[in-house]
């Protein structure tokens, strides 16, 4: 079962920042949040994953709230492109990859022109 | 970054015949990959999880005679889906876990249409 809530669907204009939230109230200390979005017929796409600090790649940023209840994927400038569905996903994947990522239903970010 | 290839991206195949859909992860070894399957509008659901070496571990609900994957490099995993019913028909995805960097990178899936 996915350990995560997601709003099932957010709209932004394009250019704009997207906040995308994400509750994991039940995460585990050794659970990474993982972040990855599914354009239609499309594989997922990672985007970005964190354990405890914020994080930030050239994709998105990851806020993490200091208790790890919580977090937030930032597109920083929104484009049409970005319209997918994105996933929160939480998993204490190790480096022999013991763990699996499991998919709940995600949010369906819709940019808007 | 690291790519994930399936092949074939789309197949067409007839009621009660076998089909092979062949998972790569082209520029890092794999020693864990997962198979999904995923129906129109719907989320990913985890059909099994791959070790290079070993059986794989299905998930409650998915036949293992039906769906047979074998692992047998650290770059390869196949997923053959045996006769083949037109329920069958589905977007199969596969993922890899790229050792030593906490992440699974996944594959452009597979179109499965039986008829």
């Amino acid at each position: 079962d996915a350990k995560t809530t997601q709003p099932p669907s957010m709209d932004c204009a394009e250019g704009r920042a997207a906040n995308l939230p994400c509750n994991h109230s039940t995460i585990s200390g050794n659970e990474y949040v993982y972040w990855y979005r599914q354009i239609h017929s499309q594989g997922p796409q990672y985007i970005i994953h964190g354990l405890k600090n914020n994080e930030t790649n050239e994709m998105a940023s990851l806020i993490i709230t200091e208790d790890r209840k919580s977090s937030t994927l930032i597109l920083p400038h929104a484009t049409l492109r970005d319209t997918a569905v994105y996933y929160c996903i939480v998993s204490a994947l190790s480096n022999f990859g013991n763990e699996k990522l499991t998919f709940g239903t995600g949010t369906r970010l819709t940019i808007i022109p | 970054g690291a790519v994930v290839s399936q092949h074939p991206s789309r197949v067409i195949c007839k009621s009660g015949t076998s089909v092979k859909i062949e998972c790569r992860s082209l520029d890092f070894q794999a020693t864990t990959m997962f198979w999904y399957r995923q129906f129109p509008k719907q989320s990913l659901m985890l059909m099994a999880t791959s070790n290079e070496g070993s059986k794989a571990t299905y998930e409650q609900g998915v036949e293992k005679d039906k769906f047979l994957i074998n692992h047998a490099s650290l770059t390869l995993s196949t997923l053959t889906v045996t006769s083949a019913h037109p329920e069958d028909s589905s977007f199969y995805i596969c993922s890899a876990v790229k050792t030593g960097y906490n992440t699974i990178y996944f594959g452009e899936g597979s179109w499965l249409t039986v008829v």
